[in-house]
C-alpha cells in the first residue's frame, strides 16, 4: 500500500540531545513537508522540499535541520538549539503541483525531559 | 495578519443539527483550498477539496467566496462520529506551501 510513514510514533529525549525523526513515502511525491503542532496553534511549517537535494525554511526553522538525499525520505533533526522541542511533529507529501492535497504521516510525538 | 484564520470554537451541537464553519484567507492569489479533519492525537486527513463552483459530498458541502476571501464547510444531519477538529488549508500559489488554520473543534452531543 502506498503511503507516508513516520517513525517512531513516540519519542523521549533528554534536554540537550539532538534527535532525528524519520519520514518515508512511497507515493512518488516530489514535495515533502515538516510541520509542528502545538495545542491551540494549528500546524506550523518547519521545512519543506520541492525536489531531491533542495529544501527551504518554513516559518519556524530555527533549531531544526533536514536533508533530502532521496526522493522517498525527508528526515528532520531537532537540535539542542530548539528551545521548546516538545510537540507533535507531522510529515506530509504531495505531488508538487497545484490543486493537489497533502498526505500526512501518523506523526511523531516528541517529549523532551 | 495570519495567512488563514478560523474560529477555534468549540462548537457543541446535538445530533442531527446543521453546523457551519468559516475560514478566511489573506492572500487573494490563493488557488487551492481544502478542508481536513483531525481526530484527537491523530494526523489530519483530507475531508474535501474546495472548488470555485463549490462541492458537495454527502452531508458535507464546501464553498469558496473569492470576493470576500473565505471558504466554508457545512455539515448537515450531524453524527456523533463527526466530532473532530476541522482544519482549513490554503495553498497560496507561491512555493507550493500549505497554510493551516488553527482548526475548529466540533463536538456532536447525543
Amino acid at each position: 500500500d502506498g503511503g507516508i510513514t513516520q517513525s517512531p510514533k513516540y519519542l523521549f529525549r533528554k534536554e540537550g540531545q539532538n534527535v532525528t525523526l524519520s519520514c518515508e513515502q512511497n507515493l512518488n511525491h516530489d514535495a515533502m513537508y515538516w510541520y509542528r503542532q502545538d495545542p491551540g496553534q494549528g500546524l506550523r511549517l518547519i521545512y519543506y522540499s520541492q525536489i531531491v537535494n533542495d529544501f527551504q525554511k518554513g516559518d519556524i526553522a530555527e533549531g531544526y535541520s533536514v536533508s533530502r538525499e532521496k526522493k522517498e525520505s525527508f528526515p528532520l533533526t531537532v537540535t539542542s538549539a530548539q528551545k521548546n522541542p516538545t510537540a507533535f511533529y507531522l510529515c506530509a507529501s504531495n505531488q508538487g503541483v497545484m490543486n493537489t492535497e497533502a498526505f500526512f504521516g501518523q506523526g511523531t510525538r516528541l517529549t523532551v525531559v | 495578519r495570519k495567512e488563514v484564520e478560523q474560529d477555534p470554537g468549540p462548537f457543541n451541537v446535538p445530533e442531527g443539527a446543521t453546523v457551519a464553519f468559516n475560514c478566511t484567507y489573506s492572500n487573494s492569489a490563493s488557488q487551492s483550498f481544502f478542508w481536513y479533519r483531525q481526530d484527537c492525537r491523530k494526523e489530519p486527513k483530507l475531508l474535501m477539496s474546495v472548488y470555485s463552483s463549490g462541492n458537495e459530498d454527502g452531508r458535507f458541502t464546501a464553498q469558496l467566496n473569492r470576493a470576500s476571501q473565505y471558504i466554508s464547510l457545512l455539515i448537515r444531519d450531524s453524527k456523533l462520529s463527526d466530532s473532530a477538529t476541522y482544519l482549513c488549508v490554503v495553498n497560496p500559489n507561491t512555493g507550493n506551501q500549505f497554510y493551516f488554520g488553527t482548526g475548529t473543534s466540533l463536538t456532536v452531543i447525543p
